[in-house]
């Protein structure tokens, strides 16, 4: 079956540490985007690429980086520098046409301790 | 101005009622609109697109209004299982189409 795949479910992460946040889609999509989410709030774009070795920030991007070195992958790093991550991640493609939506993954539930 | 807004609600309402919510967006270059649904602590997902000249799917209307920059969603005979919130989503042209969420809506249906 087609989908998009993020792992793992729960992350917990002591202070000062670098995460990493996968995410895989079997969907043929060419772009992939990261989201997060707070409780109560909207998604706001971490990073977003349209094809492969190439990515873009969004409006949230300070304390991530990203690569896509590979259609299928679209790893998310969380670094030391992000103060406040813990949140709900959310990795999404899309086919580039304007007119189709995107899929999301079942999400990163990131904590720090 | 946000991108996308939306009135968070929550809409309160009994099964078998419909309700309708909105959702403006500031950006004329807009050039597509969906509504997605989210249960608590799961990711959205896609419920349907929204045509100009508007569509339906059973019991889910949607509609755009592309002078007023708004779009909305109806639910006729809402179940319980409807409770959710949902989100409008626009996508804008401008090179690259980035699909932007607003807030939500939470919408919880009664016995």
């Amino acid at each position: 079956d087609g989908g998009i795949t993020q792992s793992p479910k729960y992350l917990f992460r002591k202070e000062g540490q670098n995460v990493t946040l996968s995410c895989e889609q079997n969907l043929n999509h060419d772009a992939m985007y990261w989201y997060r989410q707070d409780p109560g709030q909207g998604l706001r774009l971490i990073y977003y690429s349209q094809i492969v070795n190439d990515f873009q920030k969004g409006d949230i991007a300070e304390g991530y980086s990203v690569s896509r070195e590979k259609k299928e992958s679209f790893p998310l790093t969380v670094t030391s520098a992000q103060k406040n991550p813990t949140a709900f991640y959310l990795c999404a493609s899309s086919h580039p046409l304007v007119g189709r939506g995107a899929f999301f993954g079942q999400g990163t539930r990131l904590t720090v301790v | 101005r946000k991108e996308v807004e939306q009135d968070p609600g929550p809409f309160n309402v009994p099964e078998g009622a419909t309700v309708a919510f909105n959702c403006t967006y500031s950006n004329s270059a807009s050039q597509s609109f969906f509504w997605y649904r989210q249960d608590c602590r799961k990711e959205p997902k896609l419920l349907m697109s929204v045509y100009s000249s508007g569509n339906e799917d059973g019991r889910f209307t949607a509609q755009l209004n592309r002078a007023s920059q708004y779009i909305s969603l109806l639910i006729r005979d809402s179940k319980l299982s409807d409770s959710a919130t949902y989100l409008c989503v626009v996508k804008t042209s401008g090179g690259s189409y980035i699909p932007t969420f607003g807030r939500g809506t939470s919408l919880i249906v009664h016995p």
